[in-house]
């Protein structure tokens, strides 16, 4: 199985800041990866696909980064609807596996 | 976007058999270039891919639950099911229905259900 670990799994920010969290996989699974944000009480709702494609509908302030085994997802000007915990998921190969998520909590 | 929504008891003994379905808005199951997955999530904890069916019928398992899982699709009733033997406590989860397009890029869950909690518990 393909192990996916984010890192930082907590990090606390202010509104209008900027913040990058790392999601690493354990072999390399080129650019197959999604990045899901999910609200207390809600599903996950995807933002980006293929590493960096955003999905219809998402603000640009959020973007993707990375191919191989290390990505990222940059929120820009954090806004307060943005403070949820994202995951990130490869779809590479079986069985899909997500990250254990991290946090964005208001500082 | 596609709308789906699980339905199934939300409490099951140990031991018995987790059923659950999830009926589809907005396509024709048995026409449309989707797959249909179930991902679960234990209370406060994080996502698990349990499995995946796509419109040719090949299913993909997750290989921890392959022994006691099966997800199969109902065109007559537009939905797809969800069928876990022997449940444990461990088994407790939110259970959401998923879907995105079948392509040959990979699982990307475009649209999900609201989640339907089910207790393992006697």
């Amino acid at each position: 199985d393909i192990q996916m670990t984010q890192s930082p799994s907590l990090l606390s920010a202010s509104v209008g800041d900027t913040v990058t969290i790392s999601c690493r996989a354990s072999q390399d699974i080129s650019d197959s990866l999604v990045w899901y944000q999910q609200k207390p009480e809600k599903p996950p709702n995807s933002l980006i696909h293929a590493s960096s494609i955003l999905q219809s509908g998402v603000p640009s302030r959020f973007s993707g980064s990375g191919s191989g085994t290390h990505f990222t997802l940059t929120i820009s000007s954090l806004q307060p609807e943005d403070f949820a915990t994202y995951y990130c998921q490869q779809y590479n190969d079986y069985p899909i596996t997500f990250g254990q998520g991290t946090r964005l909590e208001i500082k | 976007h596609l709308q789906l929504q699980e339905s199934g008891p939300g409490l099951v003994k140990p031991s018995e058999t987790l059923s659950l379905t999830c009926s589809v808005s907005g396509t024709s199951i048995g026409d449309s270039a989707y797959f249909w997955g179930w991902v679960r999530q234990p209370p406060g904890k994080g996502l698990e891919w349990i499995g995946t069916i796509y419109n040719s019928g090949t299913t993909y398992y997750n290989p921890s639950l392959e022994s006691r899982v099966s997800v199969s699709v109902d065109t007559s009733e537009n939905q797809f099911s969800l069928t876990l033997k022997t449940v444990t406590a461990a088994d407790t989860a939110i259970y959401y229905c998923a879907t995105g397009p079948d392509s040959t890029v990979g699982d990307i869950f475009d649209d999900w259900g609201q989640g339907t909690l089910v207790t393992v518990s006697s």
